[in-house]
């Protein structure tokens, strides 16, 4: 069946430094790849995502390009400030899951000043 | 901008009794789902709706159940609530049912069972 291995966390950096939560996975099929941020005391938001191979999805400063090769969707950020710091989901959607989303276990990042 | 709102955003009941959570999307979506986040486990699934009346099992229905009367709608039932059913509960809704959709979550209920 599907599932979404995440690295990890928490994952603490200092403001300005660069950010990437590694996130691999399996699936049936060309599924579609979501990253999901959950800020504290909030429900999740989609931040990116990316519908086929190669294909980068980016938002708010965050990138990541769906990797079919290494069935990999890491999440990267040149510079993060402390307003990113939450929780974050690396998830996916394939035919062969029912159209279900599977997500990973989720990735909190601390940033401090 | 899509709203998706939760009854409660914590919750307190004791071993046995009957739980209701309700959900309702602002926006005409036709698909619902009720997932339950741990943590260690990511979000999981517990039930969803694709329309009116219909309802699907996700990957851990048991000891729960589901009513979706109206399309806004989609309540998650616990019929007798056990302490292992203390956690976070997130309700989500989509308009299509392709692979590229994206749900949207609501802000969640915390459910402690004493």
């Amino acid at each position: 069946g599907d599932s979404v291995t995440q690295m990890e966390g928490p994952v603490t950096l200092s403001e300005e430094a660069f950010l990437t939560i590694n996130c691999t996975y399996t699936a049936t099929g060309y599924p579609s790849l979501f990253w999901y941020v959950q800020y504290p005391g909030e429900g999740l938001q989609l931040l990116l995502k990316a519908t086929k191979a190669d294909d980068k999805g980016s938002n708010k400063g965050f990138e990541a390009t769906y990797r079919k090769e290494t069935t990999s969707f890491h999440l990267e950020k040149g510079s993060v400030q402390v307003s990113d710091s939450a929780v974050y989901f690396c998830a996916l959607r394939s035919g062969g899951g029912g159209n279900k989303l599977t997500f990973g276990t989720g990735t909190q990042l601390k940033v401090e000043l | 901008d899509v709203k998706v709102t939760q009854s409660s955003r914590y919750l307190v009941k004791r071993t046995g009794e009957k739980v209701f959570l309700e959900c309702v999307q602002d926006m005409d979506h036709e698909n619902m789902f009720w997932y339950r986040q741990d943590p260690g486990l990511g979000l999981r699934l517990i039930y969803f709706s694709y329309d009116v009346k219909m309802k699907e099992k996700g990957d851990i229905p048991e000891g729960y159940s589901v009513s979706r009367e109206k399309k806004e709608r989609f309540s998650l039932i616990l019929e007798s609530a056990s302490t292992n059913q203390t956690s976070m509960y997130l309700c989500a809704s989509s308009l299509e049912r392709d692979l590229t959709d994206t749900q949207y979550f609501g802000p969640g209920t915390r459910l402690t069972v004493l």
